[in-house]
């Protein structure tokens, strides 16, 4: 069946460090990737998705792009700040057959940034 | 106004008891999901609904059944509650089957 997995966290950073959150996943067919982000407290809020091999998700300032060679979705931010922390989430859904009605999710990773 | 809202945010019950999460969307969307959150933060599917078509998850025990009066509602109900569903509970929805979710802000339920 379909999975995702992501690199363990908790990951500390300090501000404006560079930040890489992995994301590998496995499904059989060709799937639409997503990151999805949880602030404490809070439910998770579609950060951004790609849809097919080769493209760029982005948005407020993170960027990840669907490599299909390598089954890989890696978040990536330049300058992280203290109110990214959160726990993210990596995500797909595949785009039909049994597993299009769901999403499949990682195991999180929680992020931390420190002033 | 809030796209995806549940009531109640927290819930504190005895085990044994019945209890309901209530889900409302208001984004016209014709796919709805329940998704329960264990105390590690990993996600995982109880069902999906797209017009009267249920979908469930086969790990989901038959104590949990989903209820939808219309296509805006969602609503999940649980008979006989243990401690092992303590858990965060996530109503979401989406246009189809193929676009992302929308997710409201969380249920905690506590079970005694």
């Amino acid at each position: 069946g379909d999975s995702v997995t992501q690199m363990e966290g908790p990951v500390t950073l300090s501000e404006e460090a560079f930040l890489t959150i992995n994301c590998t996943y496995t499904a059989t067919g060709y799937p639409s990737l997503f990151w999805y982000v949880q602030y404490p407290g809070e439910g998770l809020q579609l950060l951004l998705k790609a849809t097919k091999a080769d493209d760029k998700g982005s948005n407020k300032g993170f960027e990840a792009t669907y490599r299909k060679e390598t089954t890989s979705f890696h978040l990536e931010k330049g300058s992280v700040q203290v109110s990214d922390s959160a726990v993210y989430f990596c995500a797909l859904r595949e785009s039909s057959g049994a597993g299009s009605y769901q999403l499949t999710f990682g195991k999180g990773t929680k992020l931390s940034v420190i002033p | 106004d809030t796209a995806v809202s549940q009531t109640p945010k927290y819930l504190v019950t005895q085990m044994g008891n019945d209890k309901s999460i209530k889900c409302e969307q208001n984004l016209g969307h014709d796919t709805m999901y329940w998704y329960k959150q264990d105390s590690k933060k990993f996600l995982k599917i109880m069902f999906s609904y797209n017009n009267k078509e249920l979908i469930i998850n086969e790990t989901v025990p038959n104590r949990f059944s989903p209820k939808s009066p219309d296509k805006a509602h969602l609503n999940l109900h649980i008979n006989s509650l243990e401690l092992g569903d303590s858990a965060v509970y996530f109503c979401a929805s989406s246009q189809d089957f193929k676009t992302e979710a929308f997710f409201g802000q969380g249920t905690r339920l506590t079970v005694v």
